[in-house]
C-alpha cells in the first residue's frame, strides 16, 4: 500500500494566521492527491484534488502544492470556519488511502 | 443538487451483517462512481472500496476482500455496502461519495451511518 504521511498531527493558530500542512507519499502518486477538511458530526469535505487543483466553492485562501512525492496545504488568513482536522488522500493507488490528519485548533 | 442520502444507524451483534444503503440523486448517477469511507471512533479516515455507476464493476481495499460486497441499483440510483462477519472494531461511521474519476477525489459525500458492533 502506500502510505501518506501527514504532519503536524495538530497545530494551534490564531485568526488570521498562515497554516501550512504537509504530507509525504511512499512512491510517486503522479498527482494523485486530495485534500479534505472534516469537522465532528459532519462529511468530509473536499477542497483540493489533483494536487493544487481547487475545487468549487472553495476559498481561495485554501491552496495545495507539490514537489515530487511531497505535498502541501496551505490555508492563509485563517478563519474560524477553518478549525478542523485536515486530510490528505492518495487515490493513485489501490487502496486509496489518507495521511493521519491535522487537527487546527485555535490558539 | 447533487444529494446523497444514507440509510440510518444500526445495532448489530458480532458476526452479524449489515447493509447500508446510499441513494443519490441531482445527476447521473451512470456517469459517476461511489466509494465507501469508514471512520472508527477516534480514528481517521479509511477507504473501503469503489464501485461503477455504469458497469458495477468494483475495486475493492483487500484488507476488506471476503467480508464486503458493494453493488447498485441503476433503477434507483442507489449503492450498497454490506459488510459481514461483523467485529467489535467494524464500530464506525460509514460514509459513500461520489467519485467522478481517481483524480477528482470525492466530491460529494453522504451524511454518514453509524454502525455499531456489540453484543
Amino acid at each position: 500500500d502506500i502510505q501518506m504521511t501527514q504532519s503536524p498531527s495538530s497545530l494551534s493558530a490564531s485568526i488570521g494566521d498562515k497554516v501550512t500542512i504537509t504530507c509525504r507519499a511512499t512512491q510517486n502518486i503522479f498527482s494523485y492527491l486530495n485534500w479534505y477538511q472534516h469537522k465532528p458530526g459532519t462529511a468530509p469535505k473536499l477542497l483540493v484534488h489533483g494536487a493544487s487543483s481547487l475545487q468549487d466553492g472553495v476559498p481561495s485562501r485554501f491552496s495545495g502544492s507539490e514537489s515530487g512525492t511531497d505535498f502541501t496545504l496551505t490555508i492563509i488568513d485563517l478563519q474560524p470556519e477553518d478549525f478542523a482536522i485536515y486530510y490528505c488522500q492518495q487515490s493513485y493507488g489501490t487502496p486509496q488511502t489518507f495521511g493521519q490528519g491535522t487537527k487546527v485548533e485555535i490558539k | 443538487q447533487v444529494q446523497l442520502v444514507q440509510s440510518g444507524g444500526e445495532v448489530k451483534k458480532p458476526g452479524a451483517s449489515v447493509k447500508v444503503s446510499c441513494k443519490t440523486s441531482g445527476y447521473t448517477f451512470s456517469k459517476y462512481g461511489i466509494s465507501w469511507v469508514r471512520q472508527a471512533p477516534g480514528q481517521g479516515l479509511e477507504w473501503m472500496g469503489w464501485i461503477s455507476g455504469f458497469s458495477g464493476h468494483t475495486n475493492d481495499a483487500y484488507k476488506f476482500q471476503g467480508r464486503v460486497t458493494l453493488t447498485t441499483d441503476t433503477s434507483t440510483s442507489t449503492a450498497y455496502l454490506e459488510l459481514k462477519s461483523l467485529r467489535s472494531d467494524d464500530t464506525a461511521v460509514y460514509y459513500c461519495a461520489r467519485d467522478e474519476n481517481a483524480y477528482n477525489g470525492q466530491d460529494y459525500w453522504g451524511q454518514g451511518t453509524l454502525v455499531t458492533v456489540s453484543s
